[in-house]
Order: structure tokens, then C-alpha cells, then sequence
């Protein structure tokens, strides 16, 4: 069995601050992590994934997301916050590639206050 | 420019009405799935299909609820009767060929029953 969690439903920072957003995961086989993005009225667009090897992935628009295994985590993290990128954010978490289901988290709202 | 598109984008219907929404998923993915996304639940696997062929369907109340692949380019959700519990957000996503990376995801249709 899969799940996963997304600590806090709402995170805010100042334009140009770091965005942490916090995710962990529970996979009784060894997992794949994906981070989506979804703006209003949207679709989920991927941002990054985590299948194997370097733990270390970089994704679209300047973020990325490490895969710490020994803490069951892959945070989302991008060092400087655009007004763009106030948005939805989930985490989901599958045990394969990209035609096995997602589990996903709850969801992140990101707010950018100028 | 490969989109999975979905039909249609907003649904309102009374209660007791078939709601039909389809999906076309990207040209050779081989897998599709339906996600519901509420604010309650968030996003909740409902089924999905492999090389046109059900894999799981157990997300789905099976006494109003139904999908199908009648052929490699369309896929269907029906929900019949619907109630106002089923008011969400569904969005179609495929996946499969020869990355097999990611799934990429429609734009939803957003059904209201009243």
C-alpha cells in the first residue's frame, strides 16, 4: 500500500523567498515520486519525478526535489518565489512508472505575496 | 502538440440524470485513467485501462458508476443516475508509449448535479 502526505494545506512566502513544500511518503515497494502542479481551472502538469538514481531531480520552472529515503521524503524547493508560481502543488507517489496510478497527497496551496 | 482532451469541460445536470464524460487520450499511450478530485477527498483513482482492457475499477461505486474504452482513441465515464455527491472535478490522464514516464493529464470536466 501507498499514501502520502503533504504538510500544510497552505504555505505563503514573499516574492523572491525560498518555497519549501513538504512531502512524505509511505511505499511498501520501492517508489516513484512525482510533484504536479495545478493552476486554476487546470490540469495537472508535472513539474519533476523521481524514478532511480540520483536523488538530486530538477524540474520545470526552476524547481527541485530530493529523495531522501533513510526519512521517507522528497520536498519540493525552489530558492526564489515568482508571483507565477502561486499555485496548487501535489505530491503523489506510484510503484512504477508513469502507467501505474498515482497515490497523491492532499494538496499544497502556494500563495506569493509581493 | 499531444494533449489528452476531455469533453465536456463543464457539466451541470439535475439529479436522476446519465452524465457522459469522454476522453481522448494522447495518440499511442496505452493506458488511461480516471482520477475525481474534491475538496473533501482530493484526487481519488476511480479506474483504469490498459491496452483498453479494465486493471482496476475499484475506486468506482459500481451502481451508478461505469467506464469504458470502446475504442484506442476514446474513453467514457458514466454515471448513472447521478446525485449531488457526485459534484467534482474528473480529469482523464494517459500514459504509456515509449518514454513511459509520466502521466499526462486533461483539463477535467467539472460536474455539478443539483
Amino acid at each position: 500500500a501507498q499514501s502520502v502526505t503533504q504538510l500544510g494545506s497552505h504555505v505563503s512566502v514573499s516574492e523572491g523567498a525560498l518555497v519549501l513544500l513538504r512531502c512524505n511518503y509511505s511505499s511498501s515497494v520501492p517508489p516513484y515520486l512525482f510533484w504536479y502542479v495545478q493552476y486554476p481551472n487546470q490540469g495537472l502538469q508535472l513539474l519533476l519525478k523521481y524514478t532511480t538514481g540520483a536523488t538530486l531531480v530538477k524540474g520545470i520552472n526552476g524547481f527541485e526535489a530530493e529523495f531522501k529515503k533513510s526519512e521517507t521524503s522528497f520536498h519540493l524547493t525552489k530558492p526564489s518565489a515568482h508571483m507565477s508560481d502561486a499555485a496548487e502543488y501535489f505530491c503523489a507517489v506510484s510503484a512504477g512508472s508513469g502507467n501505474t496510478p498515482l497515490v497523491f497527497g492532499k494538496g499544497t496551496r502556494l500563495s506569493v505575496i509581493a | 502538440d499531444a494533449r489528452v482532451t476531455q469533453t465536456p469541460r463543464h457539466k451541470v445536470t439535475e439529479m436522476g440524470q446519465e452524465v457522459t464524460m469522454r476522453c481522448q487520450p494522447i495518440l499511442g499511450h496505452n493506458t488511461v485513467f480516471w482520477y475525481r478530485q474534491t475538496m473533501m477527498q482530493g484526487l481519488e483513482l476511480l479506474a483504469y485501462f490498459r491496452n483498453r482492457a479494465p486493471l482496476d475499477d475499484s475506486g468506482m461505486p459500481k451502481d451508478r458508476f461505469s467506464a469504458e474504452m470502446p475504442d484506442a482513441t476514446l474513453a467514457t465515464l458514466k454515471i448513472q443516475p447521478s446525485e449531488p455527491r457526485d459534484s467534482a472535478v474528473y480529469f482523464c490522464a494517459s500514459a504509456g508509449g515509449q518514454a513511459n514516464t509520466e502521466a499526462f493529464f486533461g483539463q477535467g470536466t467539472r460536474l455539478t448535479v443539483v
